[in-house]
């Protein structure tokens, strides 16, 4: 079947503007995860949506950031008033939901906040 | 101090030797261990997982985990150089929390 799959793959945008960046798991994953890259840099945790759940939203940066989930499935993940320091890849995976199962990702979103 | 710890290398090997790529943790609690392969400007890939002591074989990859002493390890035999990559440690502490290593750019040299 599909993996998952995010759009856009690239994105551009002046300081200020707010993005959304969008993500699709894999058909049947209950569980979905946002991860922020910078250049050179690990995997930064951003949030983590388990089924209907409330998401943990313990690695947000800051309250530009918010991500909601609609039915159980595709992703939004918003980010307001974006500053340079926004500019990253931003990873999106999921997982069957079970206890610590493997998470599998998507090709990423680059965003460039000039 | 970092939860999981790799060192960033670069790590180069000749064509044909053994890569061994090493990962520390700092919770003992930690159950289930992951590395990812990622290549630049990709998504990290998985490579494999380990969920028990000892090692795990996977074709030319082996992990090894020792939770005693909270390291676990991958060996990638016979490097080729489309072996070259970053690999990135992946732990899961309680609940389905993932935390990741900075990663390891590995270089294999033809």
């Amino acid at each position: 079947g599909a993996g998952v799959s995010q759009s856009p793959s690239n994105k551009v945008t002046e300081k200020g503007k707010d993005v959304e960046l969008r993500c699709d798991p894999i058909s049947g994953h209950t569980a979905l995860y946002w991860y922020r890259q910078s250049l050179g840099q690990g995997l930064e945790f951003l949030i983590y949506f388990q089924g209907n759940s409330a998401p943990d939203k313990s690695g947000l940066p800051s309250d530009r950031f918010s991500a909601e989930r609609t039915g159980g499935s595709v992703s939004t993940l918003t980010i307001q008033r974006t500053q340079q320091e926004d500019s990253a890849v931003y990873l999106c995976a999921s997982s069957t939901g079970g206890v610590q199962e493997t998470q599998y990702f998507g090709p990423g979103t680059r965003l460039l906040v000039l | 101090q970092k939860e999981v710890e790799q060192n960033s290398g670069p790590l180069s090997v000749p064509e044909g030797a053994i890569a061994s790529l090493n990962c520390t943790y700092s919770d003992r609690g930690s159950q289930s261990f992951f590395w990812y392969r990622q290549y630049s400007g990709k998504s990290p890939e998985l490579i494999m997982f380990i969920y028990s002591n000892g090692d795990k074989e996977d074709g030319r990859f082996t992990a090894q985990l020792n939770k005693a002493s909270q390291y676990v390890s991958l060996l990638i035999r016979d490097s080729q150089p489309s072996d070259s990559a970053t690999y990135l440690c992946a732990v899961y502490n309680a609940g389905n929390m993932l935390t990741f290593g900075g990663g390891t750019r590995l270089m294999v040299k033809p």
